[in-house]
């Protein structure tokens, strides 16, 4: 069964910095591109951000382009979320999402997310 | 960008009634409209890829049609475990996958 877990929420000043993570299991995790799609509350989702199964390719919204860093471990079977000089909007679920086998932006499988809380 | 419009925002609907929502791009995006289901509290739930597609698992009262800028999400008889906000969201413009704003869907 696959299993994307996310973890690394909390609450953050504004300025501040925060890592998260998503473990995953039941699929062969290099194979797969993944993505951040995050979701603020009472509102709709938005891509955040794509790395390719070698972390040959990487992609960023324009909204968190150089101050978010996407990043994978194969070995360990994790993708990361690294977000610095985080800002109010930046407030929201963050899920990540699998790659379909049949294409890059067709996203099978979630995980439950975990709530990110930017506040002073 | 590309970007995508959904009409209504919101419905009811009664048990057993089809339901029908639309997506808009705001460009030629050909067949890349997938459409999601998020139940309150829970993560999105890929239901159609390709416009058409319907996803392994996913019960056949849900379909989709369309191509180019013009999309249709139809739920061909409403049940109460249908209710739920609905998204198209389209990945033709690598790299940037854009969202449409929702459906949300309930019980009259």
């Amino acid at each position: 069964e696959v299993q994307l877990v996310e973890s690394g929420g909390g609450l953050v000043q504004p300025g501040g910095s925060l890592r998260l993570s998503c473990a995953a299991s039941g699929f062969t995790f290099s194979s797969y591109s993944m993505n951040w799609v995050r979701q603020a509350p009472g509102k709709g989702l938005e891509w955040v951000s794509y790395i390719s199964s070698s972390s040959s390719t990487i992609y960023y919204a324009d909204s968190v382009k150089g101050r978010f860093t996407i990043s994978r471990d194969n070995a360990k079977n994790s993708l990361y979320l690294q977000m610095n000089s985080l800002r109010d909007e930046d407030t929201a679920v963050y899920y990540c999402a699998r790659d379909s086998w049949r294409s890059s932006g067709l996203f099978d499988y979630w995980g439950q997310g975990t709530l990110v809380t930017v506040s002073s | 960008d590309i970007q995508m419009t959904q009409s209504p925002s919101s419905l009811s609907a009664s048990v057993g009634d089809r339901v029908t929502i639309t997506c808009q791009a705001s460009q030629d995006i050909s067949n890349y409209l997938n459409w999601y289901q998020q139940k309150p509290g829970k993560a999105p739930k890929l239901l159609i890829y390709d416009a058409s597609n319907l996803e392994t698992g996913v019960p056949s009262r849900f379909s989709g049609s369309g191509s180019g800028t013009d999309f249709t999400f139809t739920i061909s008889s409403l049940q109460p475990e249908d209710i739920a906000t609905y998204y198209c969201q389209q990945y033709d413009n690598l790299p940037i996958f854009t969202f449409g704003p929702g459906t949300k869907v309930d019980i009259k």
